[in-house]
């Protein structure tokens, strides 16, 4: 079963304004990391922030930060001011505790592909 | 020098054809990945090797056989293979397996072709 849902395939945003990812996950775990990356058409899948469970505070890194709702078990992106070089495909990416039936394997969605205009 | 670098970035290959893909990582990490990525589908693990030793694969058809002399180098040999494994095939790179929040390094990929 998928375990990672990001619902939005595409959006368009003007430069300069903010834009919200969505990333929903599924786990029983108590314990797992949250992680966004980015991939442009060159192809390199760049990591950009990454939000543990226990974490109190949303992550932030920069003009990205992480709007982690645990209790709903999502974890969207904001990207603030955007550039045009921030057009990409943009991936959530879920890693629960390993355990003896599980090593941890880095589960991601199916991505959103951003598209900033001027 | 980027992080983690693959050869060649694209590839046409025939379905009787033999080649490789290879991925060099210069991070000093200890664990290293292959991924599909195809359109219209989230990324798909294929295979993994921490220290050497691989410790997943992940019901991966064997045209494809991977190849990790060193922690540093990783190759993806391809042959006989399928139309529908044309794709982008991307190499990553982490520390080690098994943490939460470790985060993964990855190359720029490979886009192959099969004809």
């Amino acid at each position: 079963a998928q375990k990672i849902t990001q619902t939005q395939p595409g959006m368009f945003v003007q430069e300069k304004e903010a834009v919200t990812l969505d990333c929903t996950y599924d786990t029983s775990d108590q314990s797992y990391g949250l992680f966004w990356y980015k991939q442009p058409s060159s192809g390199e899948m760049i990591f950009l922030i990454y939000q543990g469970s226990y974490d109190e505070q949303n992550a932030t890194e920069g003009r990205y930060s992480l709007n982690f709702q645990k209790a709903r078990k999502s974890a969207n992106l904001v990207i603030s001011a955007s550039q045009l070089g921030d057009s990409a495909m943009y991936f959530c990416a879920m890693r629960e505790e390993p355990s003896t039936d599980s090593w941890g394997k880095l589960q991601f969605g199916a991505g959103t592909q951003v598209v900033v205009t001027p | 020098e980027t992080g983690v670098t693959q050869t060649p970035r694209h590839l046409v290959m025939g379905m009787t054809n033999k080649k490789s893909l290879k991925c060099e990582q210069h991070l000093g990490h200890n664990a290293m990945y292959w991924y599909k990525q195809s359109a219209k589908k989230p990324l798909e693990l294929m295979f993994v090797y921490n220290f050497k030793e691989q410790t997943e694969n992940n019901s991966v058809p064997s045209r494809f056989s991977p190849e990790c002399p060193n922690s540093s180098h990783l190759f993806l040999h391809l042959h006989t293979l399928q139309p529908e494994d044309s794709a982008l095939y991307l190499c990553a790179s982490s520390l080690t397996t098994g943490v939460v929040n470790e985060k993964l390094f990855f190359g720029s990929g490979t886009q192959l072709s099969v004809l």
